[in-house]
């Protein structure tokens, strides 16, 4: 069966230092691969979305990147974190058919 | 542009009572529509979802919606609330054979004894 895994669970950054947000899918191959947001009180926003490797979409310009170094790889990378950066990320894979999501991390800006 | 509409930011419905989440939606075309439930601190879990035939679609859990066309419409429902229903719900539409999908706001269910 698939699973989705995402690390760290939690993470306190300050502002400006650097993000590394960790996805890996198992159990399917050439996932499509999403990054989203949640802020606090507000819907699930869209940041990247990747169709295979090295293949990035970008829906939101910020100071966010990501990257897709492996099929079943995702990276949500910062090089300078704003304090709007904090929330909830979820890393998901599938299609309009049908999304799985990771766990989340729960990123704070201090 | 696509868009998703969940008019109620939250509810409270006692134990045992019914509940009807809202969801509007704006797409050119007839979408994929989702409900998906998070609980807190977790990722999204899918209740249902509707691509075409019967308009009424049941999904886990005891939930179902029904997809009302001519209102661009979702809602879900469920006839009797347990308290382990106390989540956040979220309505989502994507297109067939695209890649995105767009979620409203989300509404949290507060469940009283």
């Amino acid at each position: 069966s698939q699973t989705i895994h995402q690390w760290p669970a939690t993470l306190v950054q300050p502002v400006g230092s650097p993000l590394s947000l960790e996805c890996t899918v198992e159990g399917t191959s050439n996932p499509n691969l999403y990054w989203y947001r949640q802020a606090a009180g507000r819907g699930l926003q869209l940041l990247f979305y990747s169709v295979g490797i090295g293949q990035i979409s970008s829906e939101v310009p910020q100071n966010l990147s990501a990257s897709r170094p492996q099929d079943r790889q995702f990276i949500l990378s910062s090089k300078k974190l704003l304090l709007s950066d904090s929330g909830f990320y979820l890393c998901a894979w599938g299609d309009t058919g049908k999304q799985y999501f990771g766990p989340g991390t729960r990123l704070t800006v201090t | 542009a696509q868009s998703v509409t969940q008019p109620d930011i939250h509810i409270t419905v006692s134990e045992g009572a019914s509940l009807e989440l809202r969801c509007n939606y704006s797409y050119g075309a007839t979408p994929y529509l989702f409900w998906y439930v998070q609980s807190p601190g977790q990722g999204l879990q899918l209740l249902l979802k509707y691509f075409s035939g019967d308009t009424l679609v049941q999904g886990i859990k005891g939930f179902e919606a029904e997809f009302k066309r001519s209102q661009s419409s979702f809602n879900l429902r469920k006839p009797s609330v347990h308290w382990s229903d106390a989540a956040e719900y979220f309505c989502a539409v994507g297109a067939s054979g695209g890649f995105k999908t767009i979620f409203g706001a989300g509404t949290r269910l507060f469940v009283k004894a």
